[in-house]
This record gives structure tokens, C-alpha cells and sequence, in this order.
């Protein structure tokens, strides 16, 4: 069984950056998608980008892109998630999630679903 | 970008009751689409992929429907514990893509 465990929570100041690792245990890590989600307080969920380990370049939403770095260790298991010039609105809940390739198709192949989840690690912004 | 828009964005009904929620998505995404639910506190859990596939382990009463830019997600005998938010979510192999709907709120009366 798949087992995503995040680090602990965060306290930063504005500006600061934050960098929150997500190891995985017991499933196909180097084909798996994996993602980072974040959700602020009483707020929805939103994507802010992805890898598959064995295709090694991340893609991220457009809303972070300059200011996320996704990254991912095969030797290891474990993906890494930085976002940079933190500010207040960045205060949240940040969730990794992992994919194995389901049986659903697109014209460029499996698609991925997140079946896995961590267990979330809060990063606070504050001064 | 894809848009996935949700409604109603709260639902209140009793218990045996039949759910219905939909979503929208801005543009065609065949059945590239999720269903989730999640509880105050906790982290997301799949229950629909491929629009209408059920994951292991979930409740025979939800089921998935829907393709192009149209779905929807129905619980059709509603329980306690399926109090929760619901959330839609297009998915896309290259570039790596996910978009969230802004989630449903379901209240059990």
C-alpha cells in the first residue's frame, strides 16, 4: 500500500521561502505523478504542479510559475515542493499526492488519478 | 486553461436521500475527470476516476457519470458519513495538468 508522509509545519516570515518533502513508500515512484495541492483556511483545493520521476520535468500552474520548484529523488522516494517570496495568502494546508497510470487514455497516454494523499503539512506566513 | 465549475456549491439533504452534484469543465476533457471527497480536517480521498469508475473500497451508492464538459457525481442513498465537501478535478497526462472546481458542501439534515 502507497504511503505519502509529509514534513512538519512551517513557520515563516514574508519573503521567505519554504521547502516541504513528501516521501513515498510501497508503490511505483518513478511512474507515478506525483502533485502538490495546497489549501488555504475554509478554502478549496488548488493544484500548484507536478512531476513523473522518470520523466524528471516538473509542470507547474500558471498562478505559481517564477516562484514553486518541484523536484523529485527516484534514489530516495521522495519529492520536494519550494515556494518562494512567501506571503501572507500563502498561509495553508500543503498536501502531496500520488498517481499510479490508471486504465483511462488520453493521446498522450495514461492518465494519472490521486489515489494517495500525505498527511498535509501547514506552513504559516507571519511576521 | 480549464475551468471546472461546480453547483450548488452547498446541498443539505436527509439520509436515504439521492445526491446530485455537477460540474462543468470550460472546454472538452473527454472523461479525463475525478470525484473527491473530503472531511474537515483531513486530507482528500478518490472515490471516481474516468468520470464513472468506481476506486476500491468505495460505497457502491456513489457512481460517476458524464463526458465532454458535463458530469456528475451521485450518492444515491445518502449516509451520516457522507457529510463532507466534494470536489471535481480534470486531469491531463502531458503537460501534467490538474484543475480543482471550487468544491460542494453537503450537509446531512
Amino acid at each position: 500500500q502507497v504511503q505519502l508522509v509529509q514534513s512538519g509545519a512551517e513557520v515563516k516570515k514574508p519573503g521567505s521561502s519554504v521547502k516541504v518533502s513528501c516521501k513515498a513508500s510501497g508503490g511505483t515512484f518513478s511512474s507515478d505523478a506525483i502533485s502538490w495541492v495546497r489549501q488555504a483556511p475554509g478554502q478549496g483545493l488548488e493544484w500548484m504542479g507536478g512531476i513523473i520521476p522518470m520523466f524528471g520535468a516538473p509542470n507547474y500552474a500558471q498562478k505559481f510559475q517564477g516562484r514553486v520548484t518541484i523536484t523529485a529523488d527516484e534514489s530516495t522516494s521522495t519529492a520536494h515542493m519550494e515556494l518562494s517570496s512567501l506571503r501572507s495568502e500563502d498561509t495553508a494546508v500543503y498536501y502531496c499526492a500520488s498517481g499510479r497510470e490508471s486504465d483511462d487514455w488520453n493521446p498522450y497516454g495514461r492518465v494519472h488519478y490521486l489515489d494517495h494523499w500525505g498527511q498535509g503539512t501547514l506552513v504559516t506566513v507571519s511576521s | 486553461d480549464i475551468q471546472m465549475t461546480q453547483s450548488p456549491s452547498s446541498v443539505s439533504a436527509s439520509v436515504g436521500d439521492r445526491v446530485t452534484i455537477t460540474c462543468r469543465a470550460s472546454q472538452g476533457i473527454s472523461t479525463w475527470l475525478a470525484w473527491y471527497q473530503q472531511k474537515p480536517g483531513k486530507a482528500p480521498k478518490l472515490l471516481i476516476y474516468a468520470a464513472s469508475s468506481l476506486q476500491s473500497g468505495v460505497p457502491s451508492r456513489f457512481s460517476g457519470s458524464g463526458s465532454g464538459t458535463d458530469f456528475t457525481l451521485t450518492i444515491s442513498s445518502l449516509q451520516p458519513e457522507d457529510s463532507a465537501t466534494y470536489y471535481c478535478q480534470q486531469a491531463n497526462r502531458f503537460p501534467l495538468t490538474y484543475t480543482f472546481g471550487q468544491g460542494t458542501k453537503l450537509e446531512i439534515k
